[in-house]
């Protein structure tokens, strides 16, 4: 069955230091990947989303790889804040052929002056 | 509206009587989901509306569960005889092709 695993512990970094979340998946082949943020209370919010042919995307502090040979995503914040604090949210499709999506569990960051 | 609305944003029942929860979303925004989120754990998709074409149900947990979109607009979840382990916050989003934009959910609890 198709798996997304993102790390269940918390990541707890220093302010100004670079933070590296992790997706993994199974049995997908998937034509993109997106992350979301969640804040406590509220809906997911959109990121970025990254294509099966694209290796990098940047977004402002923001940075996603894409190996769909290793079938992992890393999700990098540079110069983190505390403003970062949120649980990040890797997503897939659930088929090729619609716009539905999975998503994992998330991982909590939580970035400390 | 600027984004998707839910309503309502709280709702307390009873065991065994039956809820709907709203979701107005986006105008213009062809698809349409409903996720499921219970404390501390991860979305787990319903249900997922495309244009006029069939819903994709595969994610419904029971035959209690079902959900309608009339016009391509607004969407409706109803749960019947509800049960407690249906306590979550259920969220809806709409997406104009690939990201997805989600509402504030509506916490259900059932007592």
């Amino acid at each position: 069955s198709q798996k997304i695993e993102q790390n269940s512990e918390a990541l707890n970094i220093q302010e100004g230091k670079t933070a590296t979340l992790t997706c993994n998946y199974t049995n997908y082949s998937p034509a993109y990947l997106q992350w979301y943020r969640q804040d406590p209370g509220r809906g997911p919010v959109f990121l970025l989303l990254i294509r099966e042919n694209e290796k990098e995307k940047r977004k402002e502090r923001l940075k996603v790889t894409f190996d769909t040979t290793l079938k992992q995503s890393l999700f990098h914040i540079t110069a983190s804040q505390p403003a970062d604090s949120a649980t990040y949210l890797c997503a897939l499709p659930l088929s090729n052929s619609g716009y539905a999506l999975n998503f994992g569990k998330g991982t909590s960051l939580l970035v400390t002056p | 509206g600027a984004g998707v609305s839910q309503s309502p944003s709280n709702k307390v029942t009873e065991k065994g009587k039956d809820v709907e929860l709203r979701c107005d979303p986006i105008s213009g925004h062809t698809a349409l989901y409903w996720y499921r989120q219970s404390l501390g754990q991860g979305l787990e998709f319903l249900i997922y509306f495309q244009g006029n074409s069939a819903p994709d149900k595969s994610g419904l947990p029971s035959d209690r569960f079902s959900a309608e979109r009339t016009g391509g607009s607004v969407s409706t979840l109803t749960i019947q005889r509800t049960q407690q382990e249906d306590s979550a916050v259920y969220l809806c989003a709409s997406s104009p092709r690939d990201e997805a934009f989600f509402g504030q959910g509506t916490r259900l609890t059932v007592v």
